[in-house]
C-alpha cells in the first residue's frame, strides 16, 4: 500500500494556460475524489468517481475544469484558460465505498497562476 | 447544505496540556466523522474516525466523541507535544456514504516548549 500519490506537487504557470494535475489513489480503493483548498480554509468538494463514473459535480467545477477516470484507476485533473483564482492546493483523496468510508490524501498539487 | 464549523480557528497552549478541539455540523445524518490532521503544504493525514453508529474513538493520545443528536464531535488531545502543531480538520460526508464530504475550516493548534 504506497498512499494516494499526486503528481505534480507544484505547478506554477501563467495566466491562460493549461495545468493538469494527476492522482493515483490507493490500489483497491474504488472511490476517488477532488478537492480544491485555498488558505485558511477547509476543503471543498470538486468531483468524485465511483471507478471510471463520475457521479457528483460541484458547481464550484466551472466549464474549464474537466476530470477524467479513464479505467477506474487513476484519475486527471485539467484545468483550461486558467486564471489567477484558480491558484489552490488541489488535494486527491481515495475510499473503498464498501467499507468505512475513511477518506485517504494524497499530499495534494499546489497551483500557482501568474 | 451540511455546514461544518470549527471552533476556535487558533489554539495555542504549553506543552503538557489537555486540549479539547470543537467541531459542529448543521445536518445530523451523516454516515460518519473524520478528523484529520494537516501540517502547513502537506495533504490531510486521518486520525480517527467515527462511524455514526459509535459514540467514540481512540488512538493512542487522541480521543474523539461523536453526539449526532446535538450534532457536535470533539477531539481530545492528552498531554500534548510541541510536535502535535498542526491544523485539525474535521469531516462529514452524507447519511449514504456517497459523494461530498464536508470539512470545517479547522483549528490551528501551536503546542510551545
Amino acid at each position: 500500500d504506497t498512499g494516494v500519490s499526486q503528481n505534480p506537487r507544484h505547478k506554477i504557470t501563467k495566466r491562460g494556460q493549461n495545468v493538469t494535475f494527476r492522482c493515483d489513489p490507493i490500489s483497491e480503493h474504488n472511490r476517488l475524489y477532488w478537492y480544491r483548498q485555498t488558505l485558511g480554509q477547509g476543503p471543498e468538494f470538486l468531483t468524485y468517481f465511483q471507478n471510471e463514473a463520475q457521479l457528483e459535480k460541484s458547481r464550484l467545477l466551472s466549464d474549464r475544469f474537466s476530470a477524467e477516470r479513464p479505467k477506474g484507476s487513476f484519475s486527471t485533473l485539467e484545468i483550461q484558460r486558467t486564471e489567477q483564482g484558480d491558484s489552490a492546493m488541489y488535494l486527491c483523496a481515495s475510499s473503498l465505498s464498501a467499507d468505512t468510508g475513511e477518506l485517504f490524501f494524497g499530499e495534494g498539487s499546489r497551483l500557482t497562476v501568474l | 447544505k451540511q455546514e461544518v464549523t470549527q471552533i476556535p480557528a487558533a489554539l495555542s497552549v504549553p506543552e503538557g496540556e489537555n486540549l479539547v478541539l470543537n467541531c459542529s455540523f448543521t445536518d445530523s445524518a451523516i454516515y460518519n466523522l473524520q478528523w484529520f490532521r494537516q501540517d502547513p503544504g502537506k495533504g490531510l493525514t486521518s486520525l480517527l474516525l467515527i462511524q455514526s453508529s459509535q459514540r467514540e474513538q481512540t488512538s493512542g493520545r487522541l480521543n474523539a466523541s461523536l453526539d449526532k443528536s446535538s450534532g457536535r464531535s470533539t477531539l481530545y488531545i492528552a498531554a500534548s507535544q510541541p510536535g502535535d502543531s498542526a491544523t485539525y480538520l474535521c469531516a462529514a460526508p452524507g447519511e449514504t456514504n456517497a459523494g461530498k464530504s464536508t470539512f470545517g475550516d479547522g483549528t490551528t493548534l501551536t503546542v510551545k516548549p
